[in-house]
């Protein structure tokens, strides 16, 4: 079947270590998005993708970074400078601007704990 | 600066009581507005998109409705597996997509 798969679900970390939060998907999507969700709050844009090899900043991605090497794959790194990590990710996807198909797929989460 | 406002927050209904989930929103050239379902701890399911004022979608229990300024997600007898996050969304002229808060809705047998 296909879809988005997000790993981990779960993760830990200590204060002052970076996280790689993995993102992959075999829909053959052209964009890519990563969301952070806080309790009662909206999804908040981090970074997107619409082509492999580039990538454009959202609302908030102070603290975070991507890289989209391949067409299937989009991993955040949540670095040190991010003051408040501990959120819900969610990774989603779409075929493409182009396409005009304007639904997104999500995957099922990674939470995101800062001990 | 796009807005979408979600009312109420959170809503207790029992079985079989009907009623409706509001979203309000200001956007820049509605490029379609969008309702999700999300369950606890999962990424959000795709519901209905609406992209003209008067449009209206229906699934199952579910009907979505939309106006110029806010979409309703009108809920018919509703049953303890309709308990979800509904999230409402709109994408903008730019192609850029705006989440509300969401609706916290509890239906207790």
């Amino acid at each position: 079947d296909g879809g988005i798969t997000q790993s981990p679900k779960y993760l830990f970390r200590k204060e002052g270590q970076n996280v790689t939060l993995s993102c992959e998907q075999n829909l053959n999507h052209d964009a890519m998005y990563w969301y952070r969700q806080d309790p009662g709050q909206g999804l908040r844009l981090i970074y997107y993708s619409q082509i492999v090899n580039d990538f454009q900043k959202g609302d908030i991605a102070e603290g975070y970074s991507v890289s989209r090497e391949k067409k299937e794959s989009f991993p955040l790194t949540v670095t040190s400078a991010q003051k408040n990590p501990t959120a819900f990710y969610l990774c989603a996807s779409r075929p493409g601007v182009r396409t005009g198909a304007n639904v997104l797929t999500f995957g099922a989460g990674s939470r995101l704990t800062v001990l | 600066e796009d807005q979408v406002t979600q009312s109420p927050e959170a809503l207790r209904l029992q079985e079989g009581e009907s009623s409706s989930l509001n979203c309000s929103y200001t956007v820049s050239g509605l490029r379609g507005l969008f309702w999700y379902r999300q369950d606890p701890g999962k990424g959000p399911e795709f519901l209905f998109t609406l992209y003209s004022a008067g449009e209206e979608k229906e699934k199952e229990r579910l009907k979505a409705t939309l106006t110029k300024k806010e979409s309703f997600l009108h809920i018919t007898a509703p049953k303890p597996e309709d308990s979800a996050t509904y999230l409402c969304a709109v994408r903008d002229a730019g192609n850029m997509l705006t989440f509300g808060g969401g609706t916290r809705l509890m239906v207790k047998p």
